[in-house]
């Protein structure tokens, strides 16, 4: 059956901090792992990953995939707190099920 | 973990007809669930808000008539898009509020309008 986990599924820290976010999958016909942010409405797209070892940057935000460890990280440095928010993963497949989500991570940044 | 099942994954069909998208809760009552429409480079666009037992909320710009959407228990709702057309043509997400709080997401169906 195929999942996605993430880790840790709660994090609470200052603002200042770096966070690493994970996330590991079982899934056949692997795509491609995104990484989301939601807030309120729908969810922001943050990244797709689709080769491995290949770090993608955004700002303060980057991810990159591990193919061979079936996982990918996404890290915040100098988190803000707006920064505060759950960090979806998700994986597409080729067949079958299209996308299988994450529990999420909230993490929230205290001033 | 929670589980939310959408149906079909898949759909083919003609321009004119309409199509009929399932989300269910399968382990828990979701009092509250979203319909997202993906769009190039994977961002997702929430569609409408959907309550059981009464009328959705949709976003601006969404068509009412268009994408009936319908909360008939604490564990279905449905997105019928109606008289699809080619620029209906999409990647229709929906999710579910658990008591929690929390969201899950289903697997996604795949619309394509000929």
């Amino acid at each position: 059956e195929d999942k996605v986990v993430q880790s840790p599924l709660s994090l609470v820290v200052h603002e200042g901090d770096t966070v690493t976010l994970n996330c590991s999958y079982e899934v056949t016909n692997f795509r491609s792992l995104l990484w989301y942010k939601q807030e309120k409405k729908a969810p922001t797209f943050l990244f797709m990953l689709t080769s491995s070892g290949i770090e993608k940057k955004s700002g303060r935000l980057s991810s990159i995939l591990d193919k061979k460890e079936l996982s990918s990280i996404l890290n915040i440095t100098a988190t803000q707190t707006g920064d505060s928010a759950i960090y979806l993963c998700a994986v597409e497949a080729l067949y079958g099920q299209n996308f299988v989500f994450g529990p999420g991570t909230r993490l929230s940044v205290l001033p | 973990g929670a589980v939310v099942s959408q149906h079909p994954s898949r759909v083919i069909c003609k321009s004119g007809t309409s199509v009929k998208i399932e989300c269910r809760s399968l382990d828990f009552q979701a009092t509250t669930m979203f319909w997202y429409r993906q769009f190039p480079k994977k961002s997702l666009m929430l569609m409408a808000t959907s309550n059981e037992g009464s009328k959705a909320t949709y976003e601006q710009g969404v068509e009412k008539d268009k994408f009936l959407i319908n909360h008939a228990s604490l564990t279905l709702s449905t997105l019928t898009v109606t008289s699809a057309h080619p620029e209906d043509s999409s990647f229709y997400i929906c999710s579910a509020r658990a008591g929690d709080e929390k969201l899950f997401f289903g697997s996604g169906t795949q619309l394509s309008v000929l």
